[in-house]
């Protein structure tokens, strides 16, 4: 079976710059995550889709970031402007069900976002 | 107040050593627990679900203690390929779906 696909794994861009990132969850996974993980510390979730829809997306900067999730599959997930704050490695994650049902949750090998 | 608390440590620990490591949260109607664990530069992948009856898996055991809600995580006879980080995550129910939030995650490292 094939694993939560991301790319790029790694990019360097400086701030006021704009970035993408790309993931590809499970076949078949009804909910993808995508998380912000700084040094030294647990990922903290920026927005659930299931299917196609959002969830939760509370601590998602909305007036930098955004995301989508076209046809309730892939999804791509978009920093403009970029701040030197957003530094980190961003991960994304798939799940059968909803994360409230106990569904375990696949992780992508993240993309590590230097902002200089 | 974090919703989710670990001891960062670092525990360093001799092979075959028992080591336990705690984890509170803050949100009484949080519903699902697991431990998830990190290498270095890696994904997190789960390592086990917590039960309320507590579980066990291998030298791994898990419990869950909802009075005073906490979880907790005990590792026997401690191997070098135990040195990892592990992260406590509790998922509560939100209006449509679950959330899922993680500590910040204990770092284990096992010596010979």
């Amino acid at each position: 079976e094939a694993g939560v696909a991301q790319s790029p794994r790694y990019k360097i861009i400086e701030k006021r710059q704009s970035v993408a990132f790309w993931c590809n969850p499970i076949s078949g996974h009804a909910t993808l995550y995508w998380y912000q993980q700084i040094l030294g510390q647990g990922p903290k979730l920026l927005i659930q889709f299931q299917n196609n829809g959002v969830v939760d997306d509370s601590q998602l900067p909305k007036d930098r970031f955004s995301a989508e999730r076209l046809k309730g599959v892939d999804s791509t997930l978009k920093i403009q402007p970029a701040k030197l704050e957003d530094s980190a490695v961003y991960l994304c994650a798939s799940s059968l069900g909803a994360s409230g049902m106990s569904y375990e949750q696949y992780f992508g090998p993240g993309t590590r976002l230097t902002v200089t | 107040r974090k919703e989710v608390e670990q001891d960062p440590g670092p525990f360093n620990v001799p092979e075959g050593a028992t080591v336990a490591f705690n984890c509170t949260y803050s949100n009484s109607a949080s519903q699902s627990f697991f431990w998830y664990r990190q290498d270095c530069r890696k994904e997190p992948k789960l390592l086990m679900s917590v039960y309320s009856s507590g579980n066990e898996d291998g030298r791994f055991t898990a419990q869950l203690n909802r009075a005073s809600q906490y979880i907790s995580l005990l590792i026997r006879d401690s191997k070098l390929s135990d040195s990892a980080t592990y992260l406590c995550v509790v998922n509560s129910k939100n209006t449509n779906a679950g959330k899922s939030t993680f500590g910040d995650g204990t770092t284990l490292t096992v010596k010979p």
